[in-house]
């Protein structure tokens, strides 16, 4: 079964800080991880699929990059409304099933 | 636009049964991967179940495997989740969301989840 663990457990920034969150595998997932926004009180938002697509709507200021087992998800410029916990996401055929690292808030210094 | 309603939690106590549905709308349901996904309060995400487009296959999380039951009915566009031997531990906000089409490897949309409460 594959491990997800994302460091830092919270990030705190400032609007207008560059945020860099990390996911790491515990075995190669190839390219396909995804990142997801969750705000309190919501459902949560995919923001990057594949490693380093970005969903629909999702500002140019999220990028994700990575494969086999280190990924990283870049918010280039926080803004208010970035602030939130982020998941990362792979899926493995065998055994079948979806996998969540266990997030990162990313909270206003 | 689609959407994805959930509907069917609640409070049940402790060993007992519920299941949840997931109105579907907006998209062709029978030609997307479907799983639900929970999320206890205060803690992470936790992917509970999935199953194929068409319903012939299933699959489950160790720690459901046993107790719960996805299921879905394309005519009716509708996903479920039958609950049974519920435990405290279950206690959870419960989503739906969909696989993307290519290759289900990440969720695409998410319905807006169902709290179940199991009292002990």
């Amino acid at each position: 079964e594959v491990v997800l663990t994302q460091s830092p457990v919270t990030l705190s920034l400032s609007p207008g800080e560059r945020a860099t969150l990390s996911c790491r595998a515990s075995q190669s997932v190839d390219g396909y991880l995804a990142w997801y926004q969750q705000k309190p009180g919501q459902a949560p938002r995919l923001v990057i699929y594949d490693a380093s697509y970005r969903g629909n709507d999702i500002p140019a200021r999220f990028s994700g990059s990575g494969s086999g087992t280190d990924f990283t998800l870049t918010i280039s410029s926080l803004e208010a409304e970035d602030f939130a916990i982020y998941y990362c996401q792979q899926r493995s055929n065998w055994p079948p099933m979806y996998t969540f690292g266990q997030g990162t808030k990313l909270e206003i210094k | 636009e689609v959407q994805l309603l959930e509907s069917g939690g609640g409070l049940v106590q402790s060993g007992g049964s519920l299941r949840l549905s997931c109105a579907a709308s907006g998209f062709t349901f029978s030609n997307y991967v479907m799983s639900w996904v929970r999320q206890a309060p205060g803690k992470g995400l936790e992917w509970v179940s999935g199953i194929s487009a068409s319903g012939g296959s299933t699959d489950y999380a160790d720690s459901v495997e046993g107790r719960f039951t996805i299921s879905r009915d394309n005519s009716m566009n509708t996903l479920y989740l039958q609950m049974e031997s519920l435990r405290a531990e279950d206690t959870a906000l419960y989503f739906c969301a969909r696989a993307d089409i290519v290759a289900a490897n990440f969720f695409d949309y998410w319905g807006q989840g169902i709290l179940v409460t199991v009292s002990s």
